[in-house]
C-alpha cells in the first residue's frame, strides 16, 4: 500500500527554525518527485516546491524560493520541508505529494496526510 | 504565477449536474493537456480526481469527469451526491516547469 507519512503538528515562535518530514512507503521512493503543497488557514492550495530524491535535484515556486527549503534522504526514504526563520504568516497545513518521475506525467497521485505548522509568540 | 481563476461556490440538488470551470493563460492551462482535479473534504488531504484533463484515476466514480476548450478547463460531476459536497481545485504544470493551483470552488448539494 503506497503512503506518505508526515510527521506531526508543530508549534513554533517566530524566529525559530523548523523542519518536517513526509516519509513514503509501498513504492519505489526514487521513482517519484515530491512536491511540498501549503494551504493557510481558510484558504487554497499553492505549489511550494518539488524534489527529485533520485538526485535530490529541486525546483521552487517563486514565491517560496529563499523562503523555504526542500531535502531529501533517499537512503531512508525521507523528504522535508525546512525553514530557519518562522513567520506567524507560515502558519499553515503544509501536504506533501508524490508526482511519477516519467515525462508527461504532471499530478500528484498520493498525498500525505498533513502536518499543521502554528506559529505564534 | 497567478492561482488559476475558479468559482467561488457552485451548488445544486442531488442527482443534478454541476459544472466547475478552471480558467488560466496560455502558459498553464492553454498551453498543456496537463489540467488535474482534486477533491478536499474538510480537515482531510487532497484526492486526485482528474489527471491529464479527463483521465479519471482507478476507483475514481465515473460521474466526475474533465475537459478543456482553450484556457479554461472544466470539472462535471453527474448525479451529485452528498458526499460529492468538498472544495474542488484545479492544477496545471505551467511553461515555468511548476506547478500552479486554482483558486478552489465549494460544492453544495442542496
Amino acid at each position: 500500500e503506497v503512503q506518505l507519512v508526515q510527521s506531526g503538528a508543530e508549534v513554533k515562535k517566530p524566529g525559530e527554525s523548523l523542519e518536517i518530514s513526509c516519509k513514503g512507503s509501498g513504492y519505489s521512493f526514487t521513482s517519484y518527485w515530491i512536491g511540498w503543497v501549503r494551504q493557510m488557514p481558510g484558504k487554497g492550495l499553492e505549489w511550494m516546491g518539488i524534489i527529485y530524491p533520485y538526485d535530490s535535484h529541486t525546483r521552487y515556486s517563486p514565491s517560496f524560493q529563499g523562503q523555504v527549503t526542500i531535502s531529501a534522504d533517499k537512503s531512508i526514504s525521507t523528504a522535508y520541508l525546512q525553514w530557519s526563520n518562522l513567520k506567524a504568516s507560515d502558519t499553515a497545513m503544509y501536504y506533501c505529494a508524490r508526482r511519477r518521475a516519467v515525462a508527461g506525467v504532471y499530478y500528484f497521485d498520493y498525498w500525505g496526510q498533513g502536518t499543521l505548522v502554528t506559529v505564534s509568540s | 504565477q497567478s492561482a488559476l481563476t475558479q468559482p467561488a461556490s457552485v451548488s445544486g440538488s442531488p442527482g443534478q449536474s454541476i459544472t466547475i470551470s478552471c480558467t488560466g493563460t496560455s502558459s498553464d492551462v492553454g498551453g498543456y493537456n496537463y489540467v488535474s482535479w482534486y477533491q478536499q473534504h474538510p480537515g482531510k488531504a487532497p484526492k486526485l480526481m482528474i489527471y491529464d484533463v479527463s483521465n479519471r484515476p482507478s476507483g475514481v466514480s465515473d460521474r466526475f469527469s474533465g475537459s478543456k476548450s482553450g484556457n479554461t478547463a472544466s470539472l462535471t460531476i453527474s448525479g451529485l451526491q452528498a458526499e460529492d459536497e468538498a472544495d474542488y481545485y484545479c492544477s496545471s504544470y505551467t511553461s515555468s516547469s511548476s506547478y500552479v493551483f486554482g483558486t478552489g470552488t465549494k460544492v453544495t448539494a442542496l
